[in-house]
């Protein structure tokens, strides 16, 4: 089954303690991107990448990084997660960055205290 | 930060009614428009990417139409269902490597 798995679904952890959440997709997809949900804001990108070793910053990336080593993997590391980035995250991935439709992991909520 | 806007913000409709909501984007620089269905405790999931101006497409009651000139969209739904209770999200490409700008969404339910 084509899909992006990410993990874990539910997180609550201490500020400053490192985290990652895990994004894998098996659809051979060039594109994939991470974003955040938060009420009354809508979907916001926090990271996107083209291709592997490609990665750029989106709308809201400050105390976030990626990595994109392997096609199918695409990582967000928190290193010293705070507060304010308490949220509902989701992983995407697509053949391109517009032009075809992205397929979303299943969220990831994390709580932050 | 392009402004991708969509209302209304919710929506209450009565089972059997048919209903339309609206996206607006910038008219410049268009590439892409998408629309997705976003189900509580789900991810959202795509229903329709469209690119030509005058554009329309179909997926049974659902179906959308694309105005790029003047930079807007409208999605409609036929004879309204409760399993079509769900966020309903537009979100914009202007082509770059940057992706897509979503709209904050547009909260349909669907009274029995």
């Amino acid at each position: 089954e084509a899909q992006v798995t990410q993990n874990p679904r539910y997180l609550i952890t201490v500020t400053g303690k490192k985290l990652t959440v895990t994004c894998s997709q098996n659809m051979n997809h060039e594109y994939m991107s991470w974003y955040r949900q938060d009420p009354g804001l809508g979907l916001r990108q926090i990271y996107y990448s083209m291709n592997v070793e490609v990665t750029d910053k989106g709308d809201v990336p400050e105390g976030y990084k990626v990595s994109r080593k392997e096609k199918r993997n695409f990582p967000l590391i928190l290193e010293s997660p705070s507060p304010n980035q308490t949220s509902l995250y989701f992983c995407a991935s697509s053949l391109s960055s517009g032009l075809y439709g992205y397929t979303f992991g299943s969220g990831t909520r994390l709580t932050v205290v | 930060i392009l402004n991708v806007e969509q209302s209304p913000q919710s929506l209450h409709v009565q089972e059997g009614d048919s209903t339309n909501f609206t996206c607006s984007f910038p008219s410049s620089n268009f590439y892409a428009l998408h629309w997705y269905r976003w189900e509580t405790a789900k991810s959202p999931e795509a229903l329709f990417v469209m690119t030509l101006n005058g554009d329309e497409k179909k997926k049974g009651r659902i179906s959308a139409t694309l105005n790029t000139k003047e930079g807007y969209s409208y999605l409609y739904i036929k004879g309204s269902q409760p399993e079509d209770s769900a966020t309903y999200l537009c979100a914009f490409s202007g082509g770059g490597a940057d992706g897509l700008t979503f709209g904050k969404g547009t909260h349909l339910i669907i009274q029995p």
